[in-house]
């Protein structure tokens, strides 16, 4: 079936610093979501990518849908303590949702 | 209200037990999910209701037993579980049904599930 790669799977960073991950598929998706997982939480959804190529941001957030429409990209500048989470992609593929593993963002101290 | 909300948050159970999930949902959408998140994998659909009907159930075992009384309430019956269906049980829902479906879910705290 359908999978999603995301890496890292983890991440350390410190505060401030920049981030990025990404997430592959082996076939095309013609919308690509990034949801944040919140210690304690549901996911919640952050941003939505519907067209091949956009870039999209909200706030810090920078999430792009790749050209190929197999990949996409999640940026977060200037980490701040909130960040702390699990990062999920998705893509919708027969009224489902397909997930990623997600990418735990951990801010060290 | 938040608008999704979901009781239990935490339920330890035993094998022999019988136990239900409730999700509740306040934002007039017309389809409910249950999914179950493990650690360090993607989020394992198990059922979805589309104006109270189950339109899917990804090959779920039996103990585990969907019910969907109207449009806002969701539960999940369960019953002679194993340890290895301890893990967080999300329930979602989406402003769309299956038509015109975006992806775009809105969860609940979800319900820790420990099986002894």
């Amino acid at each position: 079936g359908q999978q999603l790669n995301q890496s890292p799977q983890s991440m350390f960073i410190q505060e401030g610093e920049d981030v990025s991950m990404n997430c592959t598929s082996s076939s095309i998706f013609n919308t690509w979501l990034w949801y944040k997982q919140d210690p304690g939480e549901g996911p919640v959804l952050l941003i939505a990518l519907y067209k091949a190529g956009e870039l999209t941001s909200n706030g810090r957030l920078t999430a792009q849908f790749g050209i190929t429409r197999k990949d996409s990209f999640l940026n977060i500048s200037a980490s701040i303590p909130s960040d702390v989470g699990i990062y999920f992609c998705a893509g919708p593929s027969n009224y489902q949702l397909i997930w990623g593993a997600g990418t735990k963002l951990i801010i060290k101290p | 209200e938040t608008g999704v909300t979901q009781t239990p948050r935490h339920l330890v159970m035993g094998m022999t037990n019988k136990k239900s999930l409730k999700c509740e949902q306040h934002l007039g959408h017309n389809a409910m999910y249950w999914y179950k998140q493990s650690a360090k994998k993607p989020l394992e659909l198990m059922f979805v209701y589309n104006f109270k009907e189950q339109t899917e159930n990804n090959s779920v075992p039996s103990r585990f037993s969907p019910e969907c009384p109207n449009s806002s309430h969701l539960f999940l019956h369960l019953h002679t579980l194993q340890p290895e269906d301890s893990a967080l049980y999300l329930c979602a829902s989406s402003p769309a049904g299956l038509a015109g479906y975006t992806g775009e879910l809105f969860f609940g705290e979800g319900s820790r599930l420990t099986v002894l």
